[in-house]
């Protein structure tokens, strides 16, 4: 088993719709979640952290955590082409400060104008 | 502010050689993390490095080393270099103290031939 799964799509949206993206870890002692969105050809951009249980909401985006049942999501809203992108869901692993991110295969969100 | 700045974004080499790639981190950032990117593995963590210190140590041989310099300034190195070595190396900056919200620098593309 992994220690962060994702489905590596590709999630294909219309434009307009919302995207929602899953990703389950195994270290149940992990404190801190990261969503990273990241184009072809580039690096990884941050674009959500969450450290607590329930939801949290940046714009068109929402990171949701449940770590009871190892689980976060990450959901677009309006979904536009520019969201076009993998998806890469990452644990921080162990304690909180440790700067050693395990990082899922990611997930090819498409939207279609 | 700047952001996280690599060097150089491209290198060619060959079998058996070195390498050394630089990173700088953002201003103020005390932790840089090194990650290498391949399409078969995804984002794999290489190390961590705080205030001069190697804080985490991913599943990597020895030829993989890195350090960091008193202003935060970090280098990785890569001895006998093989050819499954190539890939994107990418450097993340973050506090160290406060959460581990990674910032990533453009990264390196080595290809070894």
């Amino acid at each position: 088993q992994k220690e962060v799964e994702q489905n590596s799509g590709p999630l294909s949206v219309p434009e307009g719709a919302i995207a929602s993206l899953n990703c389950t870890y195994s270290d149940r002692g992990s404190q801190s979640f990261f969503w990273y969105r990241q184009y072809s050809g580039k690096s990884p951009e941050l674009i959500m952290f969450i450290y607590s249980n329930g939801d949290k909401e940046d714009g068109r985006f929402t990171a949701q955590l449940n770590k009871a049942s190892q689980y976060v999501s990450l959901l677009i809203r309006d979904s536009q082409p520019s969201d076009s992108a993998t998806y890469l869901c990452a644990v921080e692993r162990g304690s909180s400060n440790t700067g050693k991110l395990i990082f899922g295969q990611g997930t090819t969100l498409q939207v279609k104008p | 502010k700047a952001g996280v700045t690599q060097t150089p974004r491209y290198l060619i080499k060959t079998r058996g050689q070195q390498v050394t790639l630089s990173c700088s981190p953002i201003s103020g950032h005390r932790s840089v993390s090194w990650y290498q990117q391949t399409p078969g593995q995804g984002l794999q963590f290489l190390f961590e490095y705080f205030s001069e210190t190697q804080r985490n140590k991913g599943n990597f041989p020895g030829r993989f080393s890195g350090r960091q310099f008193s202003n935060s300034r970090s280098e990785m190195n890569v001895s006998t270099l093989e050819l499954g070595d190539s890939a994107l190396y990418l450097c993340a900056s973050s506090p160290g103290t406060e959460g581990t919200e990674a910032f990533f620098g453009q990264g390196t593309r080595l290809t070894v031939v």
